[in-house]
């Protein structure tokens, strides 16, 4: 069973803080990581993607992939109102036509 | 870059009816497209893996007479509801594969089951 596993929330941060979302998964296999964030009643957007050990940044956001504990994350500094919205994960499989395994989903909220 | 469409992006139909929902690839080929139903409140969950020319790859308890998916080009996929029931209403998302592994998610089409 290849799994994504994330915490459901809801994490709360205030405006302005650095929000941190943390994804977990089982398949050793997997070689490409996602984040996407899902505003209520949409479909999901692509916002981050790492493929390799170390951290990306991409504006205010930073993803963090760590292979070895089979660990990914992704902070969200100067967090905005806009911000809230559920957060998917995904983990790539190489072998199997791209084919991704998402998290459920944590639910983000940022207080003004 | 990288958009996808679909449509309808919301459709009410009677029970018994049939009814097919196109994703479109519009600036990229996709080789690959995926289909995801979603119920509120819940995650997304994978129905099939379509590849253009071949036939969808489906996902375990996912009925493929009941599903039926036609990825006829590069740029399009569809996928027919058929003999739609109540239980099948639910918010449908495509998706296409884009050239580093990413997936490029459509709008979605909300199905409304009466």
């Amino acid at each position: 069973q290849k799994e994504v596993e994330q915490n459901s929330g809801p994490l709360s941060v205030p405006e302005g803080a650095i929000a941190s979302l943390n994804c977990t998964y089982s398949d050793r296999g997997s070689q490409s990581f996602f984040w996407y964030r899902q505003y209520s009643g949409k479909s999901p957007e692509l916002i981050m993607s790492i493929y390799s050990n170390g951290d990306k940044e991409d504006g205010r956001f930073t993803a963090q992939l760590n292979k070895a504990s089979q660990y990914v994350s992704l902070l969200i500094r100067d967090s905005q109102p806009s911000d809230s919205a559920t957060y998917l994960c995904a983990a790539g499989s190489l072998y199997n036509f791209n084919k991704f395994y998402f998290g459920s989903g944590t639910k983000l909220n940022v207080k003004p | 870059g990288a958009v996808v469409s679909q449509h309808p992006s919301w459709v009410i139909c009677k029970s018994g009816t049939s009814v097919k929902i196109e994703c479109r690839s519009l600036d990229f080929q996709a080789t690959t497209m995926f289909w995801y139903r979603q119920f509120p409140k819940q995650s997304l969950m994978l129905m099939a893996t379509s590849n253009e020319g071949s036939k969808a790859t489906y996902e375990q308890g996912v009925e493929k007479d009941k599903f039926l998916i036609n990825h006829a080009s590069l740029t399009l996929s569809t996928l027919t509801v058929t003999s739609a029931h109540p239980e099948d209403s639910s918010f449908y998302i495509c998706s296409a594969g884009g050239s580093l592994y990413e997936q490029y998610f459509g709008p979605g089409t909300r199905l409304t089951v009466t």
